[in-house]
């Protein structure tokens, strides 16, 4: 069964862009959750959709938003990019039922000069 | 991460025994994960507590106390490849609900020297 697969796998960006990240999960799973990981600040976590509908919601600005698909695939955008949002983001996906494993992705290296 | 703690480096040698611990605060708390990751890489599940105790895979054990809010991962036989960063991750049930979140831990780095 293949793995979660992110794309692109680097971005280079300046301030003021907005970028788009996708995700597509493993087969069969239904629950795409999204990660920042930086240095300074670790792994935190953005949102998590299910069945297209977003469930969860993390402690970022606006100018951060997601959606997912029929198929379970997921995006995220980030608008009026900032210095700070450099950082390597991650999605995850689960079965979305209950405790359940999260599978990581390699990751999007996301860099704004 | 908030509310979880762990330590930020350890240095161990080939062969050896480490622990690894993970301390957390959290309410509706559901269980308890712990993650490998390698520089460069994405982070890679090792294993799950629900219930207090010592759950076993191999060289890896992982034990919880959800009543200390305390877990830690033992590593056995360590070899170089174990240098990485260790995550703990702390799962937190809605109500009602079949949604979750999961809450990390900055992460230990591991050395394993010769």
């Amino acid at each position: 069964k293949a793995g979660v697969t992110q794309t692109p796998r680097y971005l280079i960006k300046t301030r003021g862009q907005q970028v788009t990240l996708s995700c597509s999960p493993i087969s069969g799973h239904r629950s795409v959750s999204w990660y920042q990981q930086t240095p300074g600040q670790g792994l935190q976590f953005l949102f998590e959709y299910f069945s297209e509908t977003q469930r969860n919601k993390g402690n970022f600005p606006g100018r951060f938003s997601g959606r997912q698909f029929s198929n379970s695939r997921s995006e995220m955008n980030v608008s009026t990019l900032e210095l700070g949002d450099s950082a390597l983001y991650l999605c995850a996906s689960s079965l979305g039922v209950g405790l359940d494993t999260q599978y990581f992705g390699p990751g999007t290296r996301l860099t704004v000069l | 991460g908030q509310n979880i703690d762990q330590p930020t480096e350890m240095t161990a040698t080939e062969g050896a025994i480490v622990q690894i611990n993970c301390t957390y605060q959290t309410s509706g708390f559901n269980g308890l994960f712990w993650y490998q990751q390698h520089a460069g890489e994405a982070p890679t599940f090792l294993s799950y507590n629900v219930l207090d105790g010592l759950e076993e895979k191999g060289r890896f054990s992982s034990f919880l106390s959800r009543s200390k809010g305390y877990s830690y991962l033992l590593l056995k036989e360590l070899q170089m490849k174990d240098s990485a960063s260790y995550l703990c991750a702390v799962f937190r049930g809605a109500e009602n609900t079949n949604a979750g979140k999961s809450t990390f831990g900055d992460g230990t780095t591991l050395t394993v020297k010769p």
